[in-house]
């Protein structure tokens, strides 16, 4: 089946520090990857929508000079979160969506959590 | 906007009884529907999914879901739960092209 890896697995870091988070297709090729972050007992929120090529699209509320996204090849996406601060403090999700598969199925990584200092 | 509610945030059943978890949206309309489930300490998985067809969808490990678009729900179901089936489950609803709107989740605990 599609496998999306994500690393580092957990991070921390201090306050002002950047952080990058891989995302990764490791059995398909993804022309869009996801974003998202998880708060305790609360769902999943997209932030970005990540596409191979070209420039992110964020969502309302959310600040692309601070979370920088590339999406440099078919199977891989960096989340760059810059000058973290302790509310930065977040489980990271990444998903994917096989380019090949029509039914617009993500499959989701396992995601990174994040602890600022 | 889109929106999912899921309405039970705690379930506790016991092993073989039967489970119901609720799901509505809020956009009508043409829907693709998810439900994906995570088990402690793993990653997201998916379950099933509608797109169109049978509103009757199975998926995976027993379970299935229901889209009555009437009532605009899709809840899930599985007429006898297992002690592996604790998990936290996620109903999802794509909006416009490729936005995944989830639910807040529910989790589900079956004892022995």
């Amino acid at each position: 089946g599609a496998v999306v890896s994500q690393h580092p697995s957990r991070v921390i870091c201090k306050s002002g520090t950047s952080v990058k988070i891989e995302c990764r297709s490791l059995d398909f090729q993804a022309t869009t990857m996801f974003w998202y972050r998880q708060f305790p007992k609360k769902s999943l929120m997209l932030m970005a929508t990540s596409n191979e090529g070209s420039k992110a699209t964020y969502e309302q509320g959310v600040e692309k000079d601070k979370f920088l996204i590339n999406h440099a090849s078919l199977t891989l996406s960096t989340l760059t979160v810059t000058s973290a601060h302790p509310e930065d403090s977040s489980f990271y999700i990444c998903s994917a969506r096989d380019s090949l598969d029509h039914l617009d199925t993500q499959y989701f990584g396992p995601g990174t959590r994040l602890t600022v200092l | 906007a889109q929106s999912v509610s899921q309405h039970n945030h705690h379930v506790i059943l016991s092993e073989a009884a039967s489970l119901e978890l609720g799901c509505n949206y809020s956009y009508g309309g043409t829907v693709n529907l998810f439900w994906y489930v995570q088990y402690p300490g793993q990653h997201l998985q998916l379950l099933l999914k509608y797109f169109s067809g049978d509103p009757l969808v199975k998926g995976i490990k027993g379970f299935e879901a229901e889209f009555i678009k009437s009532k605009f729900s899709f809840n899930l179901r599985k007429p006898s739960v297992q002690w592996s089936d604790t998990a936290e489950y996620f109903c999802a609803v794509l909006w416009g092209y490729n936005k995944l709107i989830f639910g807040a989740g529910t989790r589900l605990a079956v004892h022995p």
